[in-house]
């Protein structure tokens, strides 16, 4: 079964600072990635995907991550992070096959930004 | 565009009785996911439901059970509800063929 892990439980940053959230996965064959952001107080929502080419991927509100294949990683950037982005961030992987599209989710991490 | 949406928002309970949370997926979805979000055991997936069908379950005992309705409705059952149960449960729904899911707010349940 395929398994995801975030890094970093906690994250505390000063706003402008730049942000990289690590993600790996375990499973050897292909998968479709995701980042998915709560805020507080609000429901799970899609940051990003990847699903098959350019393995740079830019999502909402200037997030991007990189799916590095070699290294089952699909870690989320920000280059100058605001107060806004203060929520709980999950990394999540589903399986292409014929098991259906169920997300694995990593245990995610707390983004804290200060101002 | 209506998202998919939960109720109860909240729900309590105690210790032994049923729970039935419902979910209604996005118009034209047709595959409705169960998440189970406890305090300090993440996301997991519990169930998931497609055209009527469940399709796959995840690591949890039968007393976890539900169903979809033929308007693609879902509902989620948990008997003899434990105090492990309380947590947020959310509902995701996807249309044929994509691997997007759109979450919908969850409902909290608290056992006591």
């Amino acid at each position: 079964a395929q398994s995801v892990s975030q890094h970093n439980h906690h994250v505390i940053l000063s706003e402008a600072a730049s942000l990289e959230l690590g993600c790996n996965y375990s499973y050897g064959g292909t998968v479709n990635l995701f980042w998915y952001v709560q805020y507080p107080g609000q429901h799970l929502q899609l940051l990003l995907k990847y699903f098959s080419g350019d393995p740079l991927v830019k999502g909402i509100k200037g997030f991007e991550a990189e799916f590095i294949k070699s290294k089952f990683s699909f870690n989320l950037r920000k280059p100058s992070v605001q107060w806004s982005d203060t929520a709980e961030y999950f990394c999540a992987v589903n399986v292409k096959n014929n098991a259906g599209n169920m997300l694995t989710f990593g245990g995610g991490t707390r983004l804290m930004v200060k101002p | 565009e209506a998202g998919v949406t939960q109720s109860p928002t909240h729900l309590i309970k105690t210790r032994g009785q049923q729970a039935t949370l419902r979910c209604s997926p996005i118009s034209g979805h047709t595959s409705v996911y169960w998440y189970q979000q406890a305090l300090g055991l993440g996301l997991q997936f519990l169930l998931w439901y497609d055209e009527g069908e469940e399709r796959n379950r995840g690591n949890f005992p039968p007393r976890f059970s539900g169903r979809q309705f033929p308007n693609y409705s879902s509902e989620l059952n948990v008997n003899a509800l434990e105090l492990e149960d309380s947590a947020l449960y959310l509902c995701a729904s996807s249309s044929p063929g994509t691997g997007r899911q759109y979450f919908g707010p969850g409902t909290r349940l608290t056992v006591t």
